[in-house]
C-alpha cells in the first residue's frame, strides 16, 4: 500500500525568507506523480506543483520548487522569498491509478506560518 | 479560469437525515472524485467516477454513501442517513482525460452533523 509521511505538523518562517517542507512517500511503483497543495484558512485545496516520477528534473512554479529524490523516495517543497499569503497548510500527495482512474493519497499536512 | 463549484458552502444537519451534496466540475473533464476532511486531520479519498459509474472507492465510501451525475453538469454525492462522524469538509475535485491525474478541487462544503 501507498503511504505519504509528512514528519513536520507545523512551521514557521519570517517573511523573505526560505523554507523547506519535506515529504516522504512508499511505494512499489515506477511511474507515479506527487503533487504539493495548499490549503489557505479559506480551506480551498490550491495546487502548488506538480512532479512526474519519470523526469529528474525538479519541478518549479515561480517560488516553489521541489528536491525530488526518487531512490529515497522523498519530495520535499522550497517555498522562497515566503510571502504573508504563503500562510496556510500544505499537503503533499502521491497519486496512484486503479481501474482506469486516478486517486490521490494525502499526507497528514504540514501547516506553515509565515512570520511579518 | 475554470473552476470547480460546490454547494452548499456549509450544511447543518440531523443525525439520521439524508443530505446531498453538490458539485459542478470543469466543463470538459471526465474524472471526479469526492475527498473527506474530518476537522484537524488529513484528506480522504471517498470515491471516484468515471464514464456514469463509480471507478472505486474507498472503505469509507460505505452503502450510505452514494454518487450520481444526474445531468451533464451536476456531480452529487448523497448521505443517506448521516452519523455524527460524518461531519467534515467534503471536497470534490475533477481532472480531465489525459491530464495526468493533475486533480482540480472544489472550495468544499462543510457538513456538520449534530
Amino acid at each position: 500500500a501507498q503511504t505519504v509521511t509528512q514528519s513536520q505538523p507545523e512551521m514557521s518562517v519570517q517573511e523573505a525568507e526560505t523554507v523547506t517542507l519535506s515529504c516522504t512517500y512508499d511505494t512499489s511503483e515506477n511511474n507515479y506523480y506527487l503533487f504539493w497543495y495548499k490549503q489557505p484558512p479559506s480551506r480551498q485545496m490550491i495546487l502548488v506543483i506538480r512532479q512526474e516520477a519519470y523526469k529528474q528534473q525538479n519541478a518549479t512554479e515561480n517560488r516553489f520548487s521541489v528536491n525530488f529524490q526518487k531512490a529515497a523516495k522523498s519530495f520535499s517543497l522550497k517555498i522562497s522569498d515566503s510571502q504573508l499569503g504563503d500562510t496556510a497548510m500544505y499537503f503533499c500527495a502521491f497519486m496512484t491509478w486503479a481501474s482506469g482512474t486516478y486517486k490521490y493519497i494525502f499526507g497528514t499536512g504540514t501547516r506553515l506560518k509565515v512570520l511579518a | 479560469e475554470p473552476e470547480v463549484t460546490q454547494t452548499p458552502s456549509h450544511q447543518v444537519t440531523q443525525m439520521g437525515q439524508e443530505v446531498i451534496l453538490r458539485c459542478v466540475p470543469i466543463s470538459n473533464h471526465l474524472y471526479f472524485y469526492w475527498y473527506r476532511q474530518i476537522l484537524g486531520q488529513k484528506v480522504e479519498f471517498l470515491v471516484s467516477f468515471y464514464n456514469n459509474e463509480i471507478s472505486e472507492k474507498s472503505e469509507i465510501f460505505d452503502d450510505q454513501f452514494s454518487v450520481e451525475r444526474p445531468d451533464g453538469s451536476n456531480f452529487t454525492l448523497k448521505i443517506r442517513s448521516t452519523k455524527l462522524e460524518d461531519s467534515a469538509m467534503y471536497f470534490c475535485a475533477s481532472s480531465e482525460l489525459g491530464s495526468r491525474g493533475t486533480q482540480y478541487f472544489g472550495p468544499g462544503t462543510r457538513l456538520l452533523v449534530l
